[in-house]
This record gives structure tokens, sequence and C-alpha cells, in this order.
């Protein structure tokens, strides 16, 4: 059973269009995060959201929106996307109840051609 | 600004091997420290958590070890195998947002010679 789970693993798509990517933990986590991973493989992290507010935002163009409907899943939506955007993207919860471990779902390679 | 440093960057021995991967990181205001593996096209996988208050954390082969105050990690592999070729990551959950941000470091790429 999946703790952290992201749809879809592979996206190609082309430049201007709008997609998104979806992620659920069952873990029971308060805490949800959006990181990306360049291709030099460095983990960066974009969003953090706690209980569905957003804590952390890492000064990542207004294209990126993320959205929360409820504790357990934590949606990506991008605009008009570039070029630059392809990358991994992985979603990620933790809790401080649970000493802060943080769990990793498997990825999402986005390609934009 | 909490930075993580992964060193040596890659890392090639052959099987059997002890071997030690270093982590540094330059603000001791963290909650705890993470060690992760990724293996290629695939997602992370946690190794050892150490509280920020823990000196060391121990599964299996691997023994992680925390000294906060200099702002080192190490993790230490036993008799290495084949399949722990893979890249490891460290991250340090940074305290000073007020909140659990984890901040990594480059990586160590492993290959294990059989």
């Amino acid at each position: 059973d999946t703790a952290v789970s992201q749809t879809p693993k592979y996206l190609v798509t082309q430049m201007g269009n709008d997609k998104s990517i979806k992620c659920e933990q069952n873990l029971g986590h308060d805490t949800m995060y959006w990181y990306k991973q360049d291709s030099k493989k460095f983990l960066k992290i974009m969003f953090s959201y706690n209980n569905k507010e957003l804590i952390i935002n890492e000064t990542v163009p207004n294209r990126f929106s993320p959205k929360s409907p409820d504790k357990a899943h934590l949606n990506l939506h991008i605009n008009s996307l570039e070029l630059g955007d392809s990358a991994v993207y992985f979603c990620a919860s933790s809790s401080i109840v649970s000493g802060g471990e943080a769990f990793f779902g498997q990825g999402t390679r986005l390609t934009v051609v | 600004k909490q930075e993580v440093t992964q060193i040596p960057a890659a890392l090639s021995v052959p099987e059997g091997e002890n071997l030690v991967l270093n982590c540094s990181f330059t603000d001791s205001a963290i909650y705890n420290l993470q060690w992760f593996r990724q293996d290629p096209g695939k997602g992370l996988t946690s190794l050892l958590l150490i509280q920020s208050s823990q000196r060391e954390q121990t599964s299996g082969r691997l023994n992680a070890s925390l000294d906060k105050s200099s702002g080192r990690s190490t993790l230490y592999i036993a008799a290495s195998q084949p399949g722990d070729s893979a890249t490891y990551l460290c991250a340090v959950a940074d305290a000073t947002s007020g909140t659990y941000k984890y901040i990594f470091g480059t990586g160590t790429r492993l290959k294990v010679l059989a």
C-alpha cells in the first residue's frame, strides 16, 4: 500500500499547455510538500502545506499553483508550460507527531517539448 | 541560509568494503537529519532519521551519526554490496522557518563493484 502516491508518473506535453500533477498520502500526515529535482539531480523545495494552509512558497513562478483540497491531497497545477519546467517533481509528506520523518512519492517526470 | 554539502560526490568501491559518506550543514538549528537512497529513475527511500537530540541511529548495515554542533553527519555502510549502488542524499529539517523544511545535499553517487 503506497504511502505517498503521485499521478501521472510521466508527463510529456507541449510548450504553452497547462497540466496538473496529483498527490495523495495515506499516512495521516498534516504537512505536504512539492519538490523539484533538476537535471543535475538537485532537490529543491517549492511549496509546503500544513493542514491545507500554504506555509512555504519558495519564490516559484506564479504559473505554478498548488491546491490542497484536504490534508491528504496536494495537487500541483502548472500554467503555460516552458521548456525550463522539464524536471522530476516529487510530492512528500511529514508530521511533527511522528518525528518529522519525510516520505516521498515516486516522482513525476515532466518533459516539455 | 542553510546549505547542505555532501562529500564525496561519487564513490566507487569493491564489494565487501566498509564506507563512509559525509554530510555537512551550515546552520545547527535543525529539527532532524534524514538519509535517503535514490535509485535511478525512482523516488526517495528513507533510510535513517536522526532527531536533533540524538547522536546516532542504526538500521541493519547502516549507521548514521549526527554532530549538530559541528554541523556534520556521516552514514556508515558496513560490508557493502552491489545492491547498495544508488545515490545517497542527506536532508536537514531546517528549524529557522518555524516549520519542517527539508533542505537537501547534492548527493553521493555510490557504485559497489561485484
